[in-house]
């Protein structure tokens, strides 16, 4: 069974414009969260969407900002990039919420964002 | 979420056991254990959970102690690809809400197999 698949995996974009990054969960998973990873800050927790609601969100500005769709697929969106943006972006996918036996969170490989 | 503590490195023998030790005293009842491991540059990967007993999966086994207070990931025959860094998280157990929805990440523990 496939994992979590993330799109892009590098790209290179330039202060001051957006970029949208993909995400789709494990198939059957419902839950689907982000979190951004870097050397300074280590693995931060983003935001988490279930059924196509953000349940839950980390202490990121609004300029990160997600969404959901019915096939649970997920994108997330960075507005107006600044220099401190560049990080690795992991998506992890669940069947559901909390923590439970069977609700382990499994990652993509991410998606490296270098801003210049 | 219980903080947990690691010790930041640790090398071990191609082909020996490694032993990844991890407190958390401060866990309460309803929290599990998680490890999962990193690899330069990939996603973290997951290892093994457990609530109150030992468990043991294809890749490592988990030993939690009685009290809860600390547990030990161990990969039995260590291998140069083992190499990584080793989280040690805490989440909360149940449903929506609180905060077991997502992973706290500490440093971890770089695990150096060596030749």
């Amino acid at each position: 069974k496939a994992g979590v698949t993330q799109t892009p995996r590098y790209l290179i974009k330039t202060r001051g414009q957006q970029v949208t990054l993909s995400c789709s969960p494990i198939s059957g998973h419902r839950s689907v969260s982000w979190y951004q990873q870097t050397p300074g800050q280590g693995l931060q927790f983003l935001f988490e969407y279930f059924s196509e609601t953000q349940r839950n969100k980390g202490n990121f500005p609004g300029r990160f900002s997600g969404r959901q769709f019915s096939n649970s697929r997920s994108e997330m969106n960075v507005s107006t990039l600044e220099l401190g943006d560049s990080a690795l972006y992991l998506c992890a996918s669940s069947l559901g919420q909390g923590a439970s036996s069977g609700n382990t969170i499994y990652f993509g490989e991410g998606s490296w964002l270098t801003v210049v | 979420d219980a903080k947990t503590t690691q010790p930041p490195s640790m090398d071990c023998a191609e082909g020996r056991a490694a032993n990844l030790p991890c407190n958390h005293s401060t866990i309460s009842g309803n929290e599990y254990v998680y490890w999962y491991r990193q690899i330069h540059s990939q996603g973290p990967q997951y290892i093994i959970h457990g609530l109150k007993n030992n468990e043991t999966n294809e890749m490592a086994s988990l030993i939690i102690t009685e009290d809860r207070k600390s547990s030990t990931l161990i990969l039995p025959h260590a291998t140069l690809r083992d190499t990584a860094v080793y989280y040690c998280i805490v989440r909360l157990r149940g449903g929506s809400g609180g905060s077991n929805y997502k992973l706290t990440f500490g440093k971890g523990t770089l695990l150096t197999v060596n030749p």
